[in-house]
């Protein structure tokens, strides 16, 4: 069974604040790393997919960085908004036949005005 | 531009009774892929279909659930003779190309009185 976990569980952070938190996965059979970012009622919207050890990608104040030996991933979202409270899930996709994805349970950011 | 589509957003069934879950998923995207979301859960894969092939069914419950993505139409995900255990959010992705980015639909949420 796959396991991957993500962390904080929640945060609360304020208003201009920069904050980071971490998605682990098994560091075999790697093919993905997706990141999503999800409002309450609304479709999860892709952030970002990475594959290659190294990697970094950004999009606006919002990035990611990708270690797949060790199996993890930061997603760092800097000077916070608002806008920004969501709940960031990150999925493992082992590739395959499938590319089924493997969902954390997310990490929810609430940020303050 | 539509995304992926889903309907109903809100599906009311007595226990026993069937569900019929419609997905719509990006115009011309072939792969599509359905999730679970049990209360306090992440998001869990069920079946990954092509068009008229079920690819992975591996989770799925064996009895009781189907899903087909016919030549022509919406994918839809059956569930006969409803159980209270079944209620949850029924999410849709779709992809245009297998391993690449899956775009989800805003989900079916499914209540079993």
């Amino acid at each position: 069974i796959l396991n991957v976990e993500q962390s904080p569980q929640s945060l609360h952070v304020q208003e201009g604040d920069s904050t980071n938190f971490t998605c682990s996965f098994p560091s075999s059979n790697f093919y993905a790393l997706h990141w999503y970012r999800w409002e309450t009622a609304k479709s999860p919207e892709a952030l970002f997919v990475m594959t290659l050890n190294g990697d970094e990608k950004k999009k606006g104040r919002i990035s990611a960085t990708l270690n797949t030996k060790e199996g993890y991933s930061y997603l760092y979202i800097k000077g916070s908004q608002p806008e920004d409270s969501a709940t960031y899930l990150c999925a493992f996709d082992s590739g395959g036949s499938n590319y089924k994805l493997t969902f954390g349970k997310g990490t929810l950011l609430t940020v303050n005005p | 531009n539509a995304g992926v589509m889903q309907n109903p957003r809100h599906l009311v069934r007595r226990r026993g009774q069937e569900a019929r879950l419609r997905c719509s998923p990006v115009k011309g995207h072939s792969h599509v892929y359905w999730y679970r979301q049990l209360p306090e859960e992440g998001l869990k894969f069920m079946v990954y279909l092509q068009k008229e092939n079920i690819i992975d069914e591996s989770g799925m419950p064996k009895e009781r659930f189907s899903a087909e993505f016919p030549k022509e139409g919406p994918s839809i995900l059956r569930i006969q003779q409803v159980v209270r255990g079944d209620s949850a959010a029924y999410f849709c992705a779709s992809s245009g190309v297998k391993g690449n980015i899956q775009y989800f639909g805003a989900g079916t949420r499914l209540s079993v009185l």
